[in-house]
């Protein structure tokens, strides 16, 4: 199988910038992609391949890509920022067409 | 609007088996292709399986291969998946989920979830 690294804990204070690795060999030749779930909702697409932002999620979301690292960065972090977020990808043959990190608890102090 | 509706969920003995299906609106549903998530109670998202929009590409996770068959009736704009064998640690809430189709591979990321089906396996 293949297996995506996530922190499982992030603390920031509000108004401060979070950032949220995720590391895996595939990174480097496959998308990477972020959702934040929310206690109780479904995930939320928050980048899709590796940078860009659906028209939905504010700026203060983005993505960044360097080798077999990918990281989210949220700016100006608010108190509705704290959940869950997940980065999620593929493995280079295809064989694993999704998987996903264990997750970080983002926390809002 | 996008709508993924699960249902076949609830409580089955180990050993036992289940069918869940997902009835897609809202898009051309035979254009995309449909995935099986779950999430352990209090754990993380776990990808259980893919299906491409003509049944062309279908893929298991490790923990499922052999026991879940993943299928679609793109006539019907559902999808199924059948769970056999199934063990206390498949206890999960089952996501319906679409791929997004936005970078023309067949498998990208998902833009939409159904709300979810818990399966509880237990005697």
């Amino acid at each position: 199988s293949y297996e995506l690294t996530q922190p499982p804990s992030v603390s920031v204070s509000p108004g401060q910038t979070a950032k949220i690795f995720c590391s895996g060999d595939a990174l480097s030749n496959q998308f990477a992609y972020w959702y934040q779930q929310r206690p109780g909702q479904a995930p939320l697409v928050l980048i899709y391949q590796d940078t860009k932002r659906p028209s939905e999620i504010p700026e203060r979301f983005s993505g960044s890509s360097s080798g077999t690292t990918v990281t989210l960065t949220i700016s100006e972090v608010r108190a509705e920022d704290e959940a869950v977020y997940y980065c999620q990808s593929a493995d280079s043959t295809g064989t694993y067409p999704v998987v996903f990190g264990g997750g970080t608890k983002l926390t809002v102090l | 609007e996008v709508q993924l509706v699960e249902s076949g969920g609830g409580l089955v003995k180990p050993g036992g088996s289940l069918t869940l299906s997902c009835a897609a609106s809202g898009f051309t549903f035979s254009d995309y292709s449909m995935n099986w998530v779950r999430q352990a109670p209090g754990k993380g998202l776990e990808w259980v399986s893919s299906i491409s929009s003509l049944s062309g590409y279908i893929y298991y996770a490790d923990s499922v291969k052999g026991r879940f068959t993943i299928s679609r009736d793109n006539a019907k704009n559902s999808l199924y998946l059948q769970m056999n064998s199934l063990r206390a640690e498949d206890t999960a809430v089952y996501y319906c989920a679409k791929m997004s189709g936005v970078t023309g591979s067949w498998y990208d990321f998902i833009d939409f979830w159904g709300q979810g089906n818990l399966v509880t396996v237990s005697s």
